[in-house]
């Protein structure tokens, strides 16, 4: 079975810091995708990135950065100088191909991110 | 254009009630799902739709959940006699399809209390 694995419950920096949440997964399949979610406190889980299995390439979105290394089943995700709207808990999520429950999304714990002034 | 929106945001009730939780996914999206968040048990997968069937119901936690889709749009989910450990945020999903690495987007959830 599945699992991802935050072992960061939380978080604190000072705002212009870097940040760099953790995600380890486990499965079976070869074929995969990851993503990090983005939970601020009204609730709602954000989409920010997503990464298939077959690229490993590591890829930079404004302030948002990842590290996907297949061999070690990470899937890292660096928050470049922290704001404080970036405050929140960020889930790291592995989908593996469609089955008879759809592409469902297996979370990790969540890692709450505190960004202080 | 509009998001997942889901209703009602909040819902407390007492235990042994029945519940109704609905879901409106985003127009188009042909795929739906809902997921539980509790303290204890983090994000959990319950039930996926593709159109309105749902081939799998292995993730509802008990045979007290129950959960339908119709005009492959508005989905309901519900639950009877609540128990306590049923109190968790609800938060459904849509994507445009079931394929591989398809988003999901999520709605703000209902938060559910059972006293």
């Amino acid at each position: 079975a599945q699992k991802v694995t935050q072992a960061q419950t939380e978080i604190s920096v000072v705002e212009k810091e870097d940040v760099t949440l953790d995600c380890v997964y486990e499965t079976r399949d070869t074929t995969y995708y990851l993503f990090w979610y983005k939970q601020p406190p009204s609730g709602e889980l954000v989409f920010l990135i997503r990464r298939n299995s077959f690229d490993e390439q590591n890829e930079i979105s404004g302030r948002y950065s990842w590290n996907f290394q297949k061999s070690t089943s990470s899937f890292n995700f660096t928050i470049t100088a922290s704001q404080v709207v970036d405050s929140a808990v960020y889930f790291c999520a592995l989908s593996e191909p469609p089955t008879s429950a759809g592409n469902k999304l297996t979370f990790g714990g969540g890692t709450r991110v505190l960004v202080k002034p | 254009g509009a998001g997942v929106s889901q209703s009602p945001s909040n819902k407390v009730t007492e235990k042994g009630k029945d519940v109704e939780l609905r879901c409106d996914p985003i127009s188009g999206h042909t795929a739906l799902y809902w997921y539980r968040q509790s303290l204890g048990q983090g994000l959990e997968f319950l039930i996926y739709f593709q159109g309105n069937s749902a081939p799998d119901k292995s993730g509802l936690p008990s045979d007290r959940f129950s959960a339908e889709r119709t005009g492959g749009s508005v989905s309901t989910l519900t639950i009877q006699r609540t128990q306590q450990e049923d109190s968790a945020v609800y938060l459904c999903a849509s994507s445009w399809t079931s394929g591989r690495g398809n988003e999901q987007f999520f709605g703000p959830g209902t938060r559910l209390t059972v006293l």
